[in-house]
């Protein structure tokens, strides 16, 4: 069935340092991925996104690579700041037209300072 | 200020006891969902609304009910709940069902004893 899950479920770095967070999802007819960020007590935000017609996408500090031959999904976070501790989870949205979103388990990120 | 907002935030209930959960967003969004959230799970989706009097099952849509009578709002519907609805519940809404990101409510803890 579809599913979207990640490799590690905690993650920890040392401040500065760049992040890298997994996922691999097996619905090969997915197109479109996000990333959201879950900090303690509040609901997901969004956090960067992509299109299955694309490779990579930059934001601010934030990188997403999309590598569809393997069916993985990454997040990479650039000098990674005590603020960045939270529970990361990617999503696909799967279904003709994209009407439902699956998430993965998430991974959790320590920022060690 | 664009938000999703819920309530009530946190809700404790006895088994059987029909409880309605409140979501509404003041942004015109046409998508709106609802998700579970328990440990090592992620997040599950139980229902989702296109748009006005459309709505459609999630992953986990049993013991649930939703309505989407305007625009704005979209409350999920417990008409006997157990203990194993006992989790963590979050609405989302974005512009459309497509390409877009989903802005999330700030969530409502319900135990169920």
């Amino acid at each position: 069935g579809e599913s979207v899950g990640l490799h590690l479920p905690t993650l920890s770095v040392q401040e500065g340092d760049n992040s890298i967070i997994n996922c691999a999802y097996s619905n090969s007819a997915s197109d479109y991925f996000i990333w959201y960020k879950q900090e303690s007590g509040k609901g997901p935000q969004f956090i960067i996104d992509i299109r299955s017609n694309m490779d990579k996408r930059q934001g601010q500090r934030v990188t997403v690579l999309l590598n569809k031959t393997v069916k993985h999904l990454s997040l990479q976070i650039a000098a990674t700041q005590p603020g960045d501790s939270a529970v990361y989870f990617c999503a696909e949205k799967a279904g003709t037209g994209g009407f439902k979103t699956i998430f993965g388990a998430g991974t959790r990120l320590f920022v060690k300072a | 200020e664009a938000q999703v907002t819920q309530n009530p935030r946190y809700l404790i209930t006895v088994t059987g006891k029909k409880l309605t959960v409140t979501c509404s967003q003041n942004m015109n969004h046409e998508y709106m969902s609802w998700y579970r959230q328990d440990p090592g799970l992620g997040l599950r989706q139980i229902y989702y609304s296109m748009n006005v009097e459309v709505t459609d099952k999630g992953d986990v849509p049993e013991g649930y009910k939703v309505s989407r009578k305007e625009k704005r709002n979209f409350p999920l519907i417990l008409e006997s709940p157990s203990p194993n609805q006992t989790s963590l519940y979050f609405c989302a809404s974005s512009l459309s069902q497509a390409f877009e990101t989903q802005y999330f409510g700030p969530g409502t803890r319900l135990l169920v004893l």
